[in-house]
């Protein structure tokens, strides 16, 4: 039972350079999301996605996008990367959206 | 939107201490967590816990939902306890914050043996 798997573990991109980091559970979860960790600042939500089909913005949006590809998958992408978005970002599914909420081990990525 | 805050910010016991680690939040709530963040960056989850107390093990938690705070005892303390704890919420009224999971800023524990 793997619960949440992201990818990769670890990247370091140079300024201007695009990524995508891949999560998918299998729980049969219906919400998904996208949070960035910052020391200091606890865990703040990028995006998230309360059923197939659907995305909304959660608190600090500016540069990311998402995608949900289907119920397993959720990703996020890194258009044109900024040193500000040097973080560790936490995939996490839950089964109502209120409770129950799994993490993945997390993406640290440091933008260079 | 909601305002969640925790304290202290760091705590550091010796192995067999006992602590408490508070949790206040600004608005009504439908949902409170406590995690453990390990040493390794691994979110687990402690208790789910929008109102009374629940056990287990060494650790116990109580929400207050009227007066909106959370208290995460952590009993004989060990240094596999170490780590962050994060409280969050999920607020049942409408506005920004409805919908999602809003993290405190953690407090940072150490256990010195």
């Amino acid at each position: 039972n793997a619960g949440v798997t992201q990818t990769p573990k670890f990247q370091v991109l140079k300024t201007g350079q695009s990524m995508t980091l891949q999560c998918a559970q299998d729980m049969n979860h219906n919400s998904m999301y996208w949070y960035r960790q910052d020391p200091g600042m606890g865990l703040r939500l990028i995006y998230y996605s309360a059923s197939e089909g659907t995305t909304d913005k959660g608190e600090v949006p500016n540069g990311y996008n998402v995608s949900r590809l289907n119920k397993r998958e959720f990703s996020l992408r890194l258009e044109s990367a900024a040193p500000s978005q040097t973080s560790v970002y936490f995939c996490a599914s839950s089964l109502t959206g209120d409770q129950g909420y799994t993490f993945g081990s997390g993406t640290r990525l440091t933008v260079v | 939107g909601i305002q969640v805050e925790q304290s202290p910010p760091d705590l550091i016991l010796q192995e067999g201490a006992n602590s408490t680690l508070r949790c206040n939040f600004s608005d009504s709530v439908n949902n409170l967590q406590w995690f453990h963040q390990n040493p390794w960056g691994q979110l687990i989850n402690l208790f789910y816990i929008p109102s009374g107390t629940k056990q287990n093990g060494r650790l116990s938690a109580t929400t207050v939902a009227t007066e909106r705070y959370s208290l995460l005892y952590i009993s004989s303390s060990q240094t596999t306890d170490s780590g962050v704890y994060f409280c969050a919420v999920f607020a049942n009224a409408g506005g920004t914050s409805y919908g999602k999971l809003t993290f405190g800023q953690g407090t940072i524990l150490t256990v010195h043996p």
